[in-house]
């Protein structure tokens, strides 16, 4: 069956655009799941979804980052003003409820900013 | 915070060599461990996980066990390919959802 996927693969922008990541996520997942991968550093959480609500945002950057899921499906992460410091791997997952341990990763968006 | 301390790489070997990648961890109480590798081009994956004490997880001829005397979750293989070219993140869950990583190790096996 089909894995969680991201779009788009790359995103290349100038400093201060803004910035939308895309993210659907394995069908019947009820949570979802971003995180950034910094060059040489793992993954961090950003945010986690359960249904349509953010239920934790705690690890969003500051208020330039904004992540929806309206219809508790595709789930969309939002840079305003980007910053060169933006400029990491955004990985999304997906699992069946809220369990750590059941996390499905989707092959990333690299972002770099300008 | 809970957090992992992951040997530092690169770490290149040869095929058919021994492979030790040390994670230490800090946590309150005993949270699973997990390992997740990234093949290149690929998405993570988990590779294998211990839930308690003792355990040991095994997969793709993977293994670690849970250390809770020396908080540890060293991963090993008695005998790695080329395929296993990748990096290895030690993980374990914060507030039940969520995952923290270690920076990662990056493995590579020359033939």
């Amino acid at each position: 069956g089909a894995g969680v996927s991201q779009t788009p693969s790359n995103k290349v922008t100038e400093k201060g655009k803004y910035v939308e990541l895309r993210c659907d996520p394995i069908s019947g997942h009820t949570a979802l799941y971003w995180y950034r991968q910094s060059l040489g550093q793992g993954p961090e959480f950003l945010i986690y979804f359960q249904g349509t609500g953010a239920a934790d945002d705690s690890g969003l950057p500051n208020d330039r980052f904004f992540a929806v899921r309206p219809e508790g499906s595709v789930s969309t992460l939002k840079i305003q003003r980007t910053e060169r410091g933006d400029s990491a791997v955004y990985l999304c997952a997906s699992s069946p409820g809220p369990e750590a341990e059941t996390q499905y990763f989707g092959p990333g968006t690299r972002l770099l900013v300008l | 915070g809970d957090s992992v301390t992951q040997m530092e790489g690169p770490v290149t070997l040869s095929e058919e060599a021994f492979l030790t990648i040390n994670c230490t961890y800090t946590a309150t109480g005993y949270p699973s461990l997990f390992w997740y590798v990234q093949y290149p081009g690929e998405g993570l994956q988990l590779l294998l996980k211990a839930t308690k004490a003792d355990d040991k997880g095994s997969n793709k001829g993977f293994e670690a066990t849970y250390r809770k005397e020396t908080t540890s979750f060293h991963l090993e293989k008695g005998s790695v390919q080329v395929s296993d070219s990748a990096v290895y993140f030690c993980a374990l869950p914060f507030g039940n959802e969520k995952l923290t990583f270690g920076t990662g190790t990056r493995l590579t096996i020359i033939p």
